[in-house]
């Protein structure tokens, strides 16, 4: 059973970048996708984007193409979100999520298991 | 991009009702599309994927129903555990992948 540990909260400057980790264990962390999930206080759930480490290949939300990055390193079974030039809007819970694995009809499909979430709070 | 509005936003139910919660997407998704549910200060857990299917796990008092842009979930009998704030997402056509605004059940 795969379980997903997140890095812990972390406090930030306007203008600033943030990397948050994703650790997975129990299970298989190359074949399946993980997704970045952000969810504003008070707010619903809102993609940015995913990794596929057995190809190294991440898709990204529009809305956040080129203000973030997310990585994978398969030797730690670790997936990374960085996202810069940081601004109040992203004050937010942000959880990694592992696709479940199994009827989907591309690489992306509905998430299971989810890390914990970390908080990443954006002030000056 | 796909939007997938959920309605009612909220939802005021007494333990033993029958709860329906509806998901329309902006275009066909097929039947690719999954429920969440959440509890506040915790991560979503997944009740339903591929419309209908249904989590090994989940209560059965959960179903799951629906095709093309219309998609409901159902608890046949509400219990004090079901309290929380339930979500669609769509994963037919990406990026992005796209969530329901949510729906919160409460108490009344």
């Amino acid at each position: 059973q795969v379980q997903l540990v997140q890095s812990g909260a972390e406090v930030r400057k306007p203008g600033s970048s943030v990397k948050v980790s994703c650790k997975a264990s129990g299970g298989s962390f190359s074949s399946f996708a993980i997704s970045w999930v952000r969810q504003a206080p008070g707010q619903g759930l809102e993609w940015m984007g995913g990794v596929i480490p057995i190809f190294g290949t991440a898709n990204y939300a529009q809305k956040f193409q080129g203000r973030v990055t997310i990585t994978t390193d398969e030797s730690t079974s670790t997936a990374y979100m960085e996202l810069r030039s940081l601004t109040s809007d992203d004050t937010a819970v942000y959880y990694c999520a592992r696709d479940g694995g199994y009827e989907r009809s591309g690489y992306y499909g509905w998430f299971d298991p989810w890390g914990p979430g970390t908080l990443v709070t954006v002030s000056s | 991009d796909i939007q997938m509005t959920q309605s009612p936003s909220t939802l005021s139910a007494s333990v033993g009702d029958r709860v329906t919660i509806t998901c329309r997407a902006s275009q066909s998704i097929s039947s690719w599309l999954a429920w969440y549910q959440q509890k506040a200060g915790k991560a979503p857990k997944v009740l339903i994927y591929k419309a209908s299917n249904l989590e090994s796990g989940v209560p059965s008092r959960f179903s799951g129903s629906g095709s093309g842009t219309e998609f409901t979930l159902t608890i046949s009998s509400l219990q004090p555990d079901d309290f929380a704030t339930y979500y669609c997402q769509q994963y037919s056509t990406y990026p992005p992948l796209t969530f329901g605004g949510g729906t919160k059940v409460e108490i009344k």
